[in-house]
């Protein structure tokens, strides 16, 4: 079945610093491909997508590039702050109508000023 | 803005005790979801539903827990007996169904069973 695997948390980064988190994705088909963000005592928000192979979703700084070739979809940022601090899960949504999402761990990611 | 909301945000109870969970989709998603996030486990899918109707609920242990929508605008998550197992945050998501399948989640209830 359909699965996300991304690097274990927590990462712990200073102010400007850059960020990597990895994910990578086992899927039958061609999915939608997403980061959401979690922030203390609040749910689940989309931070970026990306819909077919090559397509990079940006957001706020973060980018992520969909790698159909190493089934990847790496969360970026060139210069963290603080208030980034938060837990981010990597995820799937196989495009056939289901709309069932399939969420990785999640990474939590700390931010030292 | 359009919102998902759930209610209660906290709840405390002791064992063996009925815990109802609510969730408001935002107006016009077909799709609801509940998920259950903990520390161990991590973020759990427990059920969801297409236009009110149950789609999967493998993810729910079927012998305490229920899932239902009684209409568009309400889906309910119910424990009967609750354990202290089922200390958790459940989150209620719901989609439209438009574009590329974002999820929107609302603010969870924290479940604290004594």
């Amino acid at each position: 079945g359909d699965s996300v695997t991304q690097m274990e948390g927590p990462v712990t980064l200073s102010e400007e610093a850059f960020l990597t988190i990895n994910c990578t994705y086992t899927a039958t088909g061609y999915p939608s491909l997403f980061w959401y963000v979690q922030y203390p005592g609040e749910g689940l928000q989309l931070l970026l997508k990306a819909t077919k192979a090559d397509d990079k979703g940006s957001n706020k700084g973060f980018e992520a590039t969909y790698r159909k070739e190493t089934t990847s979809f790496h969360l970026e940022k060139g210069s963290v702050q603080v208030s980034d601090s938060a837990v981010y899960f990597c995820a799937l949504s196989e495009n056939t109508g289901g709309f069932k999402t399939i969420f990785g761990a999640g990474t939590r990611l700390f931010v030292k000023a | 803005d359009a919102r998902v909301t759930q209610t209660p945000r906290h709840k405390v109870t002791e064992m063996g005790q009925e815990v109802t969970m609510r969730c408001q989709p935002i107006l016009g998603h077909n799709t609801v979801f509940w998920y259950r996030q903990t520390m161990m486990q991590g973020l759990e899918l427990l059920a969801y539903f297409r236009n009110r109707a149950p789609l999967d609920d493998s993810g729910m242990p079927k012998d305490r827990f229920s899932a239902e929508m009684p209409d568009a605008t309400l889906a309910t998550l119910k424990i009967q007996p609750s354990e202290p197992r089922d200390s958790a945050v459940y989150f209620c998501a719901s989609t439209g169904g438009q574009g590329y399948n974002e999820q929107f989640f609302g603010p969870g209830t924290r479940l604290t069973v004594l």
